[in-house]
């Protein structure tokens, strides 16, 4: 299957500060992407979709001022959230769609979030 | 309203066992049909994807597809401690995002 990478794994940073969550296919061009959030034990939440080269679509309830989405080429999507509070501690899962032929879509291994 | 039903289980096999994982959808337009395991803490990983009505195997991975009844299936032959993971069903209806079920949690006891 296609390969997804996420960087970094795992970031622990303070109340106030941004944090930047790289999302890259290595092995094959993405032209949606999409980030996902998941909370200990409850199912993956759709953030937002994002498209190579537009603004992103974000889902109802999430605030598109304080995760900034750029999707900037083909391989590479970025989720930035910014003024973390400890209430944005969790497990952010990026993933992307092969559009070439299946529509399949593969995940990054995600990153852990902690904010003290 | 887009759903996709799973039940949470768990669902309990021995192992060398066939685990029989089950999922419903309610949009008739859906076109593609995912199945992914997530083990505790790690993202989901793709396992199987079917996309016309009928079975289409995988190694020990068997998923079963009909649109008739709106009805995708996993089954997992000779279940290992391994397989002891959440699967969750997927459904892409049309060219859209993916709706996930909450998931199956299986587990394979030695």
């Amino acid at each position: 299957g296609a390969v997804v990478s996420q960087h970094p794994s795992r970031v622990i940073c303070k109340s106030g500060t941004s944090v930047k969550i790289e999302c890259r296919s290595l092995d094959f061009q993405a032209t949606t992407m999409f980030w996902y959030r998941q909370f200990p034990k409850q199912s993956l939440m759709l953030m937002a979709t994002s498209n190579e080269g537009s603004k992103a679509t974000y889902e109802q309830g999430v605030e598109k001022d304080k995760f900034l989405i750029n999707h900037a080429s083909l391989t590479l999507s970025t989720l930035t959230v910014t003024s973390a509070h400890p209430e944005d501690s969790s497990f952010y899962i990026c993933s992307a769609r092969e559009t070439a032929n299946t529509y399949e879509q593969y995940f990054g291994p995600g990153t852990r979030l902690t904010v003290t | 309203q887009k759903e996709v039903e799973q039940n949470s289980g768990p669902l309990s096999v021995p192992e060398g066992a066939i685990a029989s994982l089950n999922c419903t959808y309610s949009d008739r337009g859906s076109q593609s049909f995912f199945w992914y395991r997530q083990y505790s803490g790690k993202s989901p990983e793709l396992i199987m994807s079917i996309y016309s009505n009928g079975d289409k195997e995988d190694g020990r991975f068997t998923a079963q597809l009909n649109k008739a009844s709106q009805y995708v299936s996993l089954l997992i032959r000779d279940s290992q401690p391994s397989d002891s993971a959440t699967y969750l069903c997927a459904v892409l209806p049309g060219y859209s995002t993916l709706t996930f079920g909450k998931g199956t949690m299986l587990l394979v006891s030695p």
